[in-house]
C-alpha cells in the first residue's frame, strides 16, 4: 500500500516570493509521482509528473519538482509566485507495477495563498 | 480542447433520498475513474473502469453506492440512500489505457453533493 504526506496544510506567501510545497511518500514498490492543482470548485489539473530519468522535472506555470528517492520526497517549487497561483495543490503517487491502470493515491493537499 | 463533462455541478438532497451523477469522459479514453473528495482532503478513488468492466471498486461502499458504464463510454454513479457523511465533491476522470502508460488522468469539474 502507498501513502502520501503533505507536510503543510497551508502555505501563505507574498507575491514574487519563492515557495516550496513539501511531499513525502511511502511505498514498498517503485512509484510514479505527480503534482496536481485545484482551483475553487474545479477539477484537478496536472502540473507535472515524474516517471523516470532526470530527477528534476519541470511543469506548467513555472513549477518544478525534484524526486529524491533516498528521502522519499517530491517537493514542488516555484521561484516567484503570482496571485493567480493561489489554489490547492495535491501530491499523488501511482504504483509502477500497476497493470490495471494508473490508480492514484493523493495526499491531503496544501492550500497555497499568495498575498499582494 | 476535449474535456470531461459532469452533471449536475451541484446537488442538494435530503438524507435517505437517491442521487445520481453523470460523467462523459474524453472521447477515446478507455479508463474512467470516480473519486470522492471530502472537504479539506485529497480525492479518494471509489471505482475504476476499463471500458465497461470494473477493475477496482475496493473502496466503493457497495451497500449504498453503485456505478455503471454500460457501453464503455459515459458513466453513472448512484447513491441510495444518501447519508449526511456522503456530502463531498464527486470527481470523474478519464485516461487512455495500454501498456505504454501511465497516462495522464483528465478531471472533470466535479459534482458537489450536499446531504441535509
Amino acid at each position: 500500500a502507498q501513502s502520501v504526506t503533505q507536510l503543510d496544510s497551508q502555505v501563505p506567501v507574498f507575491e514574487e516570493a519563492p515557495v516550496e510545497l513539501r511531499c513525502n511518500y511511502s511505498s514498498s514498490v517503485s512509484v510514479y509521482l505527480f503534482w496536481y492543482v485545484q482551483y475553487p470548485n474545479q477539477g484537478l489539473q496536472l502540473l507535472l509528473k515524474y516517471l523516470s530519468g532526470s530527477t528534476l522535472v519541470k511543469g506548467i506555470n513555472g513549477f518544478e519538482a525534484e524526486f529524491n528517492k533516498s528521502q522519499t520526497s517530491f517537493h514542488l517549487r516555484k521561484p516567484s509566485v503570482h496571485i493567480s497561483d493561489t489554489a490547492e495543490y495535491f501530491c499523488a503517487v501511482s504504483d509502477v507495477e500497476e497493470t490495471s491502470g494508473s490508480r492514484l493515491t493523493f495526499g491531503e493537499g496544501t492550500q497555497l495563498t499568495v498575498n499582494p | 480542447e476535449a474535456e470531461v463533462a459532469q452533471s449536475p455541478r451541484y446537488k442538494i438532497t435530503e438524507k435517505s433520498q437517491a442521487v445520481a451523477f453523470w460523467c462523459d469522459p474524453i472521447s477515446g479514453h478507455a479508463t474512467l475513474y470516480w473519486y470522492r473528495q471530502i472537504l479539506g482532503q485529497g480525492p479518494e478513488l471509489l471505482v475504476q473502469f476499463q471500458d465497461e468492466s470494473v477493475v477496482d471498486d475496493s473502496q466503493l461502499p457497495k451497500d449504498r453506492f453503485s456505478a455503471e458504464r454500460l457501453k464503455g463510454v459515459d458513466s453513472t454513479l448512484k447513491i441510495q440512500p444518501a447519508e449526511l457523511g456522503d456530502s463531498a465533491m464527486y470527481l470523474c476522470a478519464s485516461s487512455l489505457a495500454g501498456a505504454a502508460g501511465p497516462y495522464e488522468q483528465y478531471f472533470g469539474p466535479g459534482t458537489r453533493l450536499t446531504v441535509t
